[in-house]
């Protein structure tokens, strides 16, 4: 399932630099999920969205971070004025429309921040 | 708000030993469950999934799960653990809602 495309896949930014993260989903896949990685702590649900809409940002910190997935292009992740905390592998996953498919998910390899 | 739990953060097994992988939801409805496995140095991948029927859930390379409503848990199992099952595993869940939630993760070290 390489179908999931994320880029870049490693990104160093200074801290009070803005980082972008995009997400392409696999061909037919129209929802996309972020989730965030730390040692220790497994994967933190971030975002849920469709073509244009965000469906669930329970997990999105309130300041710096936001998320789009436009009807055109990838879906991308943007934490403005990053600080060292946000050193992390930042996963997107897609998966289908089909509600009894949806859930089973298809992981990029991540995109690698680390904050100097 | 959905949540769940993975009791063993790192095993160690030696080879042709059983495994249990224990995991626990939280959840007041309905859901789906999942297993994915990230063997090292690449992506997530399913292992196995519950939606419904049979609460026993038979996956690749011979994994298997038992999802026990009454206990809230889902248990990944394989009898005889090889060394390239070293990786680490994690136990999923969907509610209504269609946000999906994973668990901490356990790492699993197989000795030959």
């Amino acid at each position: 399932n390489a179908g999931v495309m994320q880029n870049p896949r490693h990104l160093v930014r200074r801290r009070g630099q803005e980082a972008r993260l995009r997400c392409s989903p696999m061909k037919g896949h129209s929802h996309v999920y972020w989730y965030r990685q730390l040692p220790e702590e497994g994967l933190k649900f971030m975002v849920y969205l469709q073509k244009e809409n965000i469906i669930d940002e329970s997990g999105m910190p309130k300041e710096r971070f936001s998320a789009e997935f436009p009807k055109e292009g990838p879906s991308i992740l943007r934490i403005q004025q990053v600080v060292r905390g946000d050193s992390a592998a930042y996963f997107c996953a897609s998966s289908e429309p089909n509600r009894e498919r949806t859930g089973e998910l298809f992981f990029g390899e991540g995109s690698r921040l680390t904050v100097l | 708000a959905q949540s769940v739990s993975q009791h063993n953060h790192h095993v160690i097994l030696s080879e042709a030993a059983s495994l249990e992988l224990g995991c626990n939801y939280s959840y007041g409805g309905t859901v789906n469950l999942f297993w994915y496995v990230q063997y090292p140095g690449q992506h997530l991948q399913l292992l196995l999934k519950y939606f419904s029927g049979d609460p026993l859930v038979k996956g690749i390379k011979g994994f298997e799960a038992e999802f026990i409503k009454s206990k809230f848990s889902f248990n990944l199992r394989k009898p005889s653990v090889q060394w390239s099952d070293t990786a680490e595993y994690f136990c999923a869940v969907r509610g209504l809602s269609q946000k999906v939630t994973f668990g901490t993760g356990t790492k699993l070290q197989v000795i030959p």
